[in-house]
């Protein structure tokens, strides 16, 4: 199965939003309510943001939202920090036989 | 302390066989998924495989069925990744992560620290 396809890059200054798509097929993103987003700071492990589309885990900051329309899935960061920089990764469940997928990445810059 | 420890950075030669482990506590370890995610030298997250501990119920990404080898030993809250043969390409950072979503296999709550596997002759 092919990655679910996210820009390479995003930036924004602090205090702006962003948003960075996260694109699949109707096998995968537009099939299912089961997008999840990872956080991933250089030479860490990913951390949970978001998942089934929107929800967040507990700890995780009411600036992280994420929503789905069709075959995309979105992650949107409101009030940005210098901490945000990072790079995040979508994931989607993908039907019994394939189970999961992840995007590509997106490496997020706060000028 | 809830958590996943994984075993140690592994340097070894294609053709060679690997086990690498993740051992989970301060949880049921049986009533959660553990899955494998691999990630290449400045390279992207890849979502390998999937297994529940309580009764082995195991599930392969098509890229990674019949490359690897995915287990776990309930008594010991121990879930493993091994290869038979060893390929250069199999240099990665892999990770352990638990899954509490028996229908959502893209859900990691919790994620080991990794271990890095180097593979040259």
């Amino acid at each position: 199965q092919s990655a679910l396809t996210q820009p390479a890059s995003v930036s924004g200054s602090p205090g702006q939003s962003i948003t960075i798509s996260c694109t699949g097929t109707s096998s995968d993103v537009g099939s299912y309510n089961l997008v999840s987003w990872y956080q991933q700071h250089p030479g860490k492990a990913p951390k949970l943001m978001i998942y089934e589309v929107s929800k967040r885990p507990s700890g995780v900051s009411n600036r992280f939202s994420g929503s789905k329309s069709g075959n995309t899935a979105s992650l949107t960061i409101s009030g940005l920090q210098a901490e945000d920089e990072a790079d995040y990764y979508c994931c989607s469940y993908a039907g019994s036989s394939t189970s999961g997928v992840f995007g590509g990445g997106t490496k997020l810059t706060v000028l | 302390e809830v958590q996943l420890v994984q075993s140690g950075a592994e340097v070894k030669k294609p053709g060679e066989s690997l086990k690498i482990s993740c051992k989970g506590s301060g949880y049921s370890f049986t009533s959660y998924w553990i899955g494998w995610v691999r990630q290449m030298p400045g390279k992207g997250l890849e979502w390998m495989g999937i297994i529940y501990p309580g009764d082995s119920d195991t599930r392969y990404s098509p890229s990674f069925q019949g490359q690897v080898t995915i287990s776990a030993d309930k008594s010991i809250s121990t879930a493993y990744l091994q290869w038979s043969s060893l390929k250069a390409s199999d240099t990665a950072m892999y990770y352990c992560a638990r899954n509490p979503s028996y229908y959502d296999s893209s859900r990691f709550d919790l994620w080991g620290r990794g271990t890095l596997v180097t593979v040259s002759s």
